[in-house]
């Protein structure tokens, strides 16, 4: 299993709809949590980090479930501009590295 | 504007040859990894470094080396190029060492 697991898509959603993704991960002693976007061919940007509280920016919802160990990224009002691969970044507690999940790819569609 | 850059951006190479990546940071980061890119993978993790002269191998080290002599400069060197190795390589380079980490703009490698 690996240790950071996404769904790969692609989304195709409507411009407008909402939309979410999650994210499982296999580490409980994960602490650090965080949601990248990569455009196709560009370098990886962060979109937000997780907390434990959840948190919004603007259209973008991250939500932590320690329990069931997944995050998940709700997109609500989609623009085309949304279109991108979002990652999932999930930390490894033991020796600080961060693990990357293999991206969902989102298509908004006029 | 504090940058991480990467060059080449586009390197095509023969089997058994040596290359080296560079990569350069002016945010003044003690820690810089490199990455590898491949489709159906997340991105994974060559080498990293928290500061000069700290180098460490990660999840994907055999055939790749780095050193580290400064704050801003971490290349990556490919001993002997291997048809295996073509692949997009990130430098990034993060404050915190599990904190938000910043891209270069990636170097796509072909290995013929």
């Amino acid at each position: 299993r690996k240790e950071v697991e996404q769904d790969p898509g692609p989304f195709n959603v409507p411009e407008g709809a909402t939309v979410a993704f999650n994210c499982t991960y296999s580490n409980s002693a994960s602490q650090s949590f965080f949601w990248y976007r990569q455009d196709c061919r560009k370098e990886p940007k962060l979109l937000m980090s997780v907390y434990s509280s959840g948190n919004e920016d603007g259209r973008f919802t991250a939500q932590l479930n320690r329990a069931s160990q997944y995050i998940s990224l709700l997109i609500r009002d989609s623009k085309l501009s949304d279109s991108a691969t979002y990652l999932c970044v999930v930390n490894r507690r033991s020796n600080y590295q961060l693990i990357w999940g293999a991206g969902t790819k989102l298509i908004i569609k006029p | 504007d504090a940058e991480i850059t990467q060059s080449p951006r586009h390197k095509i190479t023969e089997t058994g040859r040596q290359v080296t990546l560079a990569c350069h940071q002016t945010w003044n980061h003690n820690n810089m990894f490199w990455y590898r890119q491949d489709l159906g993978h997340g991105l994974r993790l060559i080498h990293y470094s928290y500061g000069v002269q700290d180098t460490n191998k990660g999840e994907v080290s055999d055939g790749y080396s780095v050193s580290r002599s400064n704050t801003e400069d971490l290349p990556l060197t490919l001993e002997s190029a291997a048809s295996s190795q073509t692949s997009v390589y990130f430098c990034a380079s993060s404050e915190d060492r599990e904190g938000e980490q910043f891209f270069g703009p990636g170097t796509r490698l072909t290995v013929l």
